[in-house]
C-alpha cells in the first residue's frame, strides 16, 4: 500500500462545486477499489466500490474513474454539499490466496466543503 | 449491510494494562478483521479473525501484544496488552471482504497515558 504521512492531502471547494479525489494505488494485483467517508468520531463509511473489469462506476452523486495503467483511481463528488466534508480514502484488495479479504487504505484526503 | 457495534467507544488507560475492545455484528458473518488507525493516518489492518481457526496477523502485529478471540460468528474481540502511550490509535473492527463491500464499526478510540 501506500506510505502514510502525518499530513494528509487537503482539498477545499465552496458548495455546489465538483470535487474530485485521487489516489494512487501500488500493487499492480490489486482487482477490487473501494472508496471510504470517514467523519470526524466515526468509523469509514462505505460510499462506492469498482472491480478491475470496468473503469467506470457511477453512484448517486459520485462516480469512480479506475486506470489500471498508470495504477490511479479518483472518485468525482458532484454538486458538493457541506455534508461530504471528511477524510476519504481509497482502499484496495487482492482477491483470492492468502490476500482474500485485506484491504490495503491510501493516505486520505481532507476535504473540505466551504458553504 | 451489516450493522457493527464496538464496545467500549472510547477509554483512557494507564500505561502496563490491557484493554479488551469488542465487536458484535447483526448477522452471521465469516470475516471479521481488526484495523488500527493511528492519530491523523490512515488504516492499518492488524488481524484477519475467521470463526473456528486462529487469527493471522500482519507484518509488525504478534499475538501477544493484540491477541483475538473470535467464538462465533457475530463476535469477536481484540486485546490491547501491556499498552503504551504508542498504542494510542482508533480500533476498528470490520466485516465482509473478498470482492464484498466491507463495512466498519464505528471504532474504539483508546488513549494511553
Amino acid at each position: 500500500g501506500e506510505s502514510v504521512g502525518l499530513h494528509l492531502p487537503t482539498l477545499s471547494v465552496q458548495e455546489g462545486d465538483n470535487s474530485i479525489i485521487n489516489c494512487a494505488y501500488s500493487n499492480s494485483a490489486s482487482d477490487y477499489f473501494i472508496w471510504y467517508k470517514q467523519e470526524s468520531g466515526k468509523g469509514p463509511q462505505f460510499i462506492i466500490d469498482i472491480r478491475s473489469n470496468m473503469d467506470k462506476r457511477q453512484g448517486q452523486r459520485v462516480t469512480v474513474l479506475l486506470n489500471k495503467t498508470v495504477k490511479h483511481l479518483s472518485l468525482q463528488i458532484a454538486a458538493t454539499q457541506p455534508g461530504d466534508s471528511a477524510v476519504y480514502f481509497c482502499a484496495e484488495n487482492i482477491a483470492g490466496g492468502t490476500s482474500y479479504g485485506k484491504l490495503t487504505f491510501g493516505q486520505g484526503t481532507i476535504l473540505t466543503v466551504h458553504p | 449491510s451489516a450493522v457493527i457495534s464496538q464496545k467500549p467507544s472510547r477509554d483512557i488507560c494507564q500505561r502496563g494494562t490491557s484493554l479488551t475492545i469488542q465487536c458484535q455484528v447483526d448477522s452471521q458473518v465469516t470475516m471479521m478483521f481488526w484495523y488500527r488507525q493511528q492519530p491523523g493516518q490512515s488504516l492499518t489492518l492488524i488481524a484477519t479473525a475467521n470463526q473456528g481457526s486462529e487469527a493471522t496477523y500482519e507484518s509488525g502485529f504478534v499475538i501477544d501484544k493484540f491477541p483475538i478471540s473470535r467464538p462465533n460468528l457475530t463476535f469477536s474481540t481484540l486485546t490491547v496488552s501491556n499498552m503504551s502511550p504508542e498504542d494510542s490509535s482508533i480500533y476498528l473492527c470490520s466485516v465482509g471482504g473478498g470482492q464484498d463491500t466491507q463495512y466498519f464499526g464505528p471504532g474504539t478510540r483508546l488513549t494511553v497515558l
